[in-house]
């Protein structure tokens, strides 16, 4: 079952922070975090494993909250290169494949 | 690494035809992933092979797909016939293992006419 984020579209100026959510009905084992420019393949951001933990890389954050089956991409300061859809992928149980959501498409105005 | 490469980045087909998609994993990646995007759908895990073996293909659409890796160095995803509603561009990830982020090639954007 695919994954629900919210919100699906954002608008930002540069400088301002966002934050996108993802949730499942599953139990999940895992929660990825990917951005897709226009025409281009997802890149990897980040992944969270189960136990609640939080990881960053530069101004982008991410945390996983397992007992709500959710997680939460933070974009702090956003830079005009933050623009994009942004897609959570969750595996649940045993399975390491990922079912994507459904995008949140970011826009970062100057 | 080159990462993951896919041929062709472009296919005009016409209905009826065969189609036949390639994909080179990066070198010691043991998942390959088979994902088809589409506004209307999103991204759609298609068959995810481990270490050669098709492990799920339950997002395979009927049986006019099919998948092949007989390497751990290339895979295939086959359409025949195809069909316009087939239009989609298809992405081949790998990924090393369990707890590592996904590597995508650039994709086949799909068009059948």
């Amino acid at each position: 079952q695919q994954p629900v984020q919210s919100p699906q579209a954002v608008i930002l100026r540069e400088g301002e922070d966002a934050v996108i959510n993802c949730s499942s009905s599953k139990a999940l084992y895992s929660v990825h975090w990917y951005r897709q420019k226009h025409g281009e393949a997802p890149v990897f951001l980040m992944i969270l494993l189960k136990g609640g933990e939080q990881k960053g890389h530069e101004k982008i954050s991410a945390s996983f909250n397992e007992k709500k089956q959710q997680s939460s991409l933070y974009l702090t300061a956003s830079q005009l290169s933050y623009s994009g859809t942004y897609f959570c992928g969750t595996a649940s149980g045993s399975a390491r494949q990922l079912t994507f959501g459904s995008g949140t498409q970011l826009t970062v105005l100057p | 690494d080159a990462g993951v490469i896919q041929s062709p980045r472009h296919e005009v087909t016409e209905m009826g035809q065969e189609v036949t998609l390639r994909c080179k994993p990066i070198s010691g990646h043991n998942s390959l992933f088979w994902y088809r995007q589409t506004m209307m759908r999103g991204l759609e895990l298609l068959i995810y092979f481990n270490n050669n073996v098709p492990i799920d293909d339950s997002g395979m659409p009927e049986d006019r797909f099919s998948a092949k890796m007989p390497n751990a160095s290339f895979s295939t995803l086959k359409i025949q016939p195809s069909e316009p509603r087939d239009s989609a561009v298809y992405f081949c990830a790998s990924s090393i293992e369990t707890g590592y982020g996904y590597t995508f090639g650039s994709g086949t954007r799909l068009t059948v006419v």
